[in-house]
């Protein structure tokens, strides 16, 4: 079975300040793992995935994500946080013959002014 | 190119209705996801559609929920006898096949109330 974690339910940045959102993975099988972002009202939107190619995974809006088997990690950073970071954030796995996704519980970021 | 669409964004219902939530798919993707989100949790994976077959639908809390994709496009979610608990946001996916590094485009989601 797999499984994911996210620690930290909410975590408060400083605009400018590094991002850094922790998510964890089990699985018995070598995982794809996605980040989706989630803004108030509107459906959930990808960031980024891994496929099992690079295991540092660039996305869109500048968030980036290294893929650690050792740590059976895939923590999301973004170097610079922006107001319009300010959302939910997801990270999910799926695994090789493995139809459906299984999500975390989610991170919700805030950027202080 | 419009994106996955869901009706209605929001349904109130009373407890023992009955109710039909509605996915219309990115044209041309052969799977298609339902997922539940509780408040403040992830969403939940409840059944999964390639074409019109309901190719896994081990996240189905019980026998009151039941999903269809009659021509492999439109799905419908239809939930009976609906409990408090059922409160949620249901989300639909769908992916271009049903491979799993296939990105899936969610839909902006049906927020079912049960009163």
């Amino acid at each position: 079975a797999q499984s994911v974690t996210q620690l930290g339910s909410h975590v408060s940045v400083s605009e400018g300040a590094l991002v850094l959102l922790r998510c964890n993975y089990s699985s018995s099988v070598p995982p794809y793992l996605f980040w989706y972002v989630q803004y108030p009202n509107q459906g959930l939107q990808l960031l980024l995935k891994y496929t099992s190619a690079a295991t540092l995974v660039k996305g869109i809006n500048g968030f980036e994500a290294e893929f650690k088997k050792s740590e059976t990690s895939f923590h999301l950073t973004k170097p610079s946080a922006h107001m319009s970071d300010a959302a939910e954030y997801f990270c999910a796995v799926s695994s090789l013959g493995g139809q459906n996704f299984v999500f975390g519980p989610g991170t919700r970021l805030s950027v202080l002014p | 190119g419009a994106g996955v669409s869901q009706t209605p964004s929001n349904k109130v219902t009373e407890k023992g209705k009955y109710v039909e939530l509605r996915c219309d798919p990115i044209s041309g993707h052969t799977a298609l996801y339902w997922y539940r989100q509780s408040l403040g949790q992830g969403p939940e994976f409840l059944i999964y559609f390639q074409g019109t077959g309901a190719a896994d639908d081990s996240g189905l809390p019980n026998d009151r929920f039941f999903a269809v994709r009659p021509e492999g496009s439109v799905s419908t979610l239809k939930i009976q006898r609906t409990e408090r608990g059922d409160s949620a946001v249901y989300l639909c996916a769908s992916s271009l096949s049903g491979t799993d590094s296939n990105e899936q485009f969610f839909g902006p989601g049906t927020r079912l109330t049960v009163l």
